[in-house]
């Protein structure tokens, strides 16, 4: 069984500049999720999605970052404009029920 | 906001031993607690997670502990390997029914010296 699908894996940016990701979830998987991972610390909720809907975005910042899932399956996170300490990986995950699984992540240093 | 408390932040054991590390909350709507492994550039990947009608639960080598009074509950890796060495997070669930996601804690990073 394939594994949740993240690109790209590494990105450097300049501050101000703009970047996105792209994740495919394991097959049949309604509930996708966007974490943040600081360097050091445990991963960060930004984004929940159901099929194609929000279901938690309560800890996005809302004025930089924003996330789609278009058709309930991919899943698109935007960041603009870009700050120093959105240096971070960004973790793609998926489930069908309890067990939560993660992509490899995507690493953005902004510089 | 859900807190999750790990320790400790790292951790040093010697080949054979044991590795105990442990994890507070403050309230879930759900009992469910996983712990999660992470090598360097991988995401997280699911351990061994415990459903507390039981007090524990043993997969190989590693234990979950559960004690719902206090509200903790611990990972221990016996005979602790070199291959073990990873960083291990802890998690409870965000909301009732599991299907809100996790709050993690903030590491454990174990180094199993040969």
């Amino acid at each position: 069984e394939a594994g949740v699908a993240q690109s790209p894996r590494y990105k450097i940016i300049e501050k101000r500049q703009s970047v996105a990701f792209w994740c495919n979830p394991i097959s049949g998987h309604a509930t996708l999720y966007w974490y943040q991972q600081i360097l050091g610390q445990g991963p960060k909720l930004l984004i929940q999605f159901q099929n194609n809907g929000v279901v938690d975005d309560s800890q996005l910042p809302k004025d930089r970052f924003s996330a789609e899932r278009l058709k309930g399956v991919d899943s698109t996170l935007k960041i603009q404009p870009a700050k120093l300490e959105d240096s971070a990986v960004y973790l793609c995950a998926s489930s069908f029920g309890i067990t939560i699984y993660f992509g490899e992540g995507s690493w953005l240093t902004v510089v | 906001q859900q807190q999750v408390k790990q320790s400790p932040q790292s951790l040093i054991v010697q080949k054979g031993g044991i590795s105990i590390i442990n994890c507070a909350y403050e309230n879930t709507a759900f009992d469910y607690f996983p712990w999660y492994q992470q090598f360097p550039g991988k995401g997280p990947a699911l351990l061994i997670a415990i459903r507390p009608d039981v007090s524990e639960k043993k997969e190989g080598r590693f234990t979950i502990s559960f004690n719902k009074s206090a509200k903790q509950f611990s990972l221990h890796i016996m005979d602790s390997q070199p291959g073990d060495s990873a960083t291990y997070f802890c998690a409870v669930p965000r909301g009732g029914g599991g299907a809100d996601g996790l709050t993690f804690g903030k590491g454990t990073h174990l180094i199993i010296q040969p």
